[in-house]
């Protein structure tokens, strides 16, 4: 059974990186052909994809977010991470990982990220 | 983008109901449709993929239609864990793109 637990700092403060870290469990991220996504969920609101990688550590990325966000792997940990740059209070959310886009199958509890100074 | 429209945005039924939700797309996506139930303070749940394929253990009462531009989530007979809010995503074009949410709520 696939696990998946983000975590990383709640708290973020405006102008900075918000780093997060999903870490993977019940199988191997660098053994093709999946896929592992982020996605995130505003307050209230509904769910934003905002990327993937590759288990070959290509990516995509959503148009919207695409100027400030990187992704990569650390298949030594099994481990794959988001950085989202330049954030506003606007990138305050529930942010989740989860493995594939079609679908996507197995997530992650989600990780409330606060932007405030 | 691919906009997705899920109706109604809410819904009040009562266990036993019939209930079926709407995801309408804004352009043809074939059968690259799939759904998920989140309840409160948890992730979503995949529920159904390739727009009528029932992941495994999800309970047959569960069930999916449609192709193109327009499908449906149908529970035959709600039970109390079936409150909660159902979205649709379409996986056909990048970026992903869910619905806005449809929250079945006890009436």
């Amino acid at each position: 059974q696939v696990q998946l637990q983000e975590s990383g700092p709640g708290l973020v403060k405006p102008s900075q990186t918000l780093s997060l870290t999903c870490t993977v469990s019940g199988g191997s991220i660098s053994r093709g052909p999946y896929y592992w996504s982020w996605i995130r969920q505003h307050p209230g609101k509904g769910l934003e994809w905002i990327g993937y990688i590759y288990y070959s550590g290509s990516t995509y990325y959503n148009p919207s977010l695409k100027s400030r966000v990187i992704m990569s792997l650390d298949t030594s940990k099994n481990q794959f991470s988001l950085n989202l740059s330049s954030v506003t209070a606007a990138d305050t959310a529930v942010y989740y990982c989860a493995r594939g886009i079609n679908p996507f199958d197995y997530w992650g509890q989600g990780t409330l990220v606060t932007v405030s100074s | 983008d691919i906009q997705m429209t899920q109706s109604p945005s809410s819904l009040s039924a009562s266990v036993g109901d019939r209930v079926t939700i709407t995801c309408r797309a804004s352009q043809s996506i074939s059968n690259y449709l799939n759904w998920y139930q989140q309840k409160p303070g948890k992730a979503p749940k995949l529920l159904i993929s390739a727009a009528s394929s029932l992941r495994s253990g999800v309970p047959s009462r569960f069930s999916g239609g449609g192709a193109g531009t327009d499908f449906t989530l149908t529970i035959s007979s709600l039970q109390p864990e079936d409150f909660a809010t159902f979205y649709c995503q379409q996986s056909y074009n990048t970026p992903y793109t869910f619905g806005q949410g449809t929250k079945l709520d006890l009436k």
